[in-house]
């Protein structure tokens, strides 16, 4: 079983709808990423959280320590909003691990 | 301001041989990460260095290998290339010391084939 696990691995969705993508984790974390991947390779940090809720944009992640579990929600989904969206948490303050990703496809 | 830089984009060796990849952090930016990504997998971290010290290792071959200069750039080598070394190699940089959890800046990645 993996240390980082998200769900679900792939959605497809119409533009406007409400996303919502999960993050479980199975080990001690002192903070979690959001991190945003397109196609070539490119990664972007999108949140770096260890309690609560954060907003951006159209972007709201939200972390529950005590479940060890983590969301990151999109509203008014775009085509634009395309991308692997990766959870990775941080061990201890040098290494991060990774979740697979979820690959999310919004359509026109 | 310049963000994470990697060189060179692509490359293509044959097994056996040695590769050398390149990354520059931002501008400020002392603690470098490298990170292997193999296709439709998630990022595997594989080193972390500061000031020239490795901070961190994760679970790789002594076939990797890398450094950082007095200017914080860093090089990661891997020799006797296997097919299995066939990713995108990301290097990542952040402003703290690697003793905080702080934002890491992602570069675009080299991408390497082993044929």
């Amino acid at each position: 079983k993996n240390e980082v696990e998200q769900s679900p691995q792939n959605l497809t969705a119409q533009e406007g709808e409400f996303i919502t993508i999960n993050c479980s984790y199975s080990v001690g974390i002192s903070a979690l990423h959001w991190l945003q991947q397109h196609p070539g390779g490119g990664i972007v940090s999108l949140f770096m959280l260890s309690s609560g809720k954060k907003k951006h944009g159209r972007l709201i992640a939200t972390i529950n320590i005590q479940e060890k579990h983590s969301s990151l929600h999109i509203t008014a989904s775009h085509p634009r909003d395309s991308a692997v969206y990766i959870c990775a948490v941080y061990q201890g303050a040098q290494k991060l691990v990774f979740g697979q990703g979820t690959r999310l496809t919004i359509n026109p | 301001d310049a963000g994470v830089t990697q060189s060179p984009t692509h490359l293509i060796k044959t097994r056996g041989q040695q590769v050398t990849l390149r990354c520059s952090p931002i501008s400020g930016h002392k603690s470098v990460s490298w990170y292997q990504q193999v296709l439709g997998q998630g990022p595997q971290f594989i080193f972390q260095y500061y000031e020239k010290e490795e901070r961190g290792r994760g679970n790789f071959p002594d076939r990797f290998s890398a450094r950082q200069f007095p200017n914080y750039s860093s090089e990661l080598n891997v020799n006797a290339l296997l097919l299995g070394d066939s990713a995108l190699y990301l290097c990542a940089s952040r402003p703290g010391t690697g003793y905080s959890t702080d934002t890491q800046y992602f570069g675009p990645g080299t991408r390497l084939t082993v044929l």
